[in-house]
């Protein structure tokens, strides 16, 4: 079974700043991936960055960028230049296993950017 | 490129009622996954499709069932709605590759069920 764990309910940041969302998986799966989503209050789940386990460099995708640490299984989403848009919950998931689609998902981090 | 797309966005229901939620996938995708997400909490994975059959489901009884057409659009329909089933539900589209960022999910904006 695989199993996230999301342990800040909710974060505050300045504009401008960066900020980082904590993320720690379970797994016993050897091949894995690591997905970091985005959902407004609209409720569309937004895709931002995707880090496979057997990856040698960490994921960037613009302002985002995953830290991933494979020995403490932690798989941490830095945005950049924080913006007033990037107020949403913020979600980590996985999927793994051969053949396996399903992702798992965490509870969330309420990210709220201040002006 | 077409994005997924879901209807109704907003469902009333009472309990015991029926419900049918509709996906369409994003061009070029063939696989289909639904997920419920309660208020608060993380989406839960229902079940996915894979050429009009199901291919992995979550832990949801069997009221829950889908379908998948031959244009890789999806259903998911509910029987005997309870209180609990009141949650967001959410499609998510894939291409069927072995590996990778590949195996990414693009999710539509979902329908808000309620069941009073």
């Amino acid at each position: 079974a695989q199993k996230i764990t999301q342990t800040q309910p909710g974060m505050f940041v300045q504009e401008k700043e960066a900020v980082t969302l904590d993320c720690t998986y379970d797994t016993s799966d050897p091949s894995y991936g690591l997905f970091w989503y985005k959902q407004p209050s609209s409720g569309e789940m937004i895709f931002l960055i995707y880090q496979g386990s057997y990856d040698q460099q960490n994921a960037t995708e613009g302002r985002y960028s995953l830290n991933f640490q494979k020995a403490r299984k932690s798989a941490n989403l830095v945005i950049s230049a924080s913006q007033l848009g990037d107020s949403a919950m913020y979600f980590c998931a996985m999927n793994g296993g051969a053949g396996s689609y399903q992702l798992t998902f965490g509870k969330g981090t309420k990210l709220s950017v201040i002006p | 490129e077409t994005g997924v797309t879901q209807s109704p966005t907003h469902l009333i229901k009472t309990r015991g009622q029926q419900v049918t939620l509709r996906c369409s996938s994003q061009s070029g995708h063939n696989t289909v996954s639904w997920y419920q997400q309660a208020l608060g909490q993380g989406p839960q994975f229902i079940f996915q499709y894979y050429r009009e059959e199901e291919n992995g489901r979550g832990n949801f009884p069997p009221r829950f069932s889908g379908l998948q057409f031959p244009n890789y659009s999806s259903e998911l329909n509910v029987n005997a709605l309870e209180l609990d089933d009141s949650a967001l539900y959410l499609c998510a589209s894939s291409l069927r590759v072995a590996s990778g960022r590949g195996k990414t999910q693009y999710f539509g904006p979902g329908t808000r069920l309620l069941v009073l």
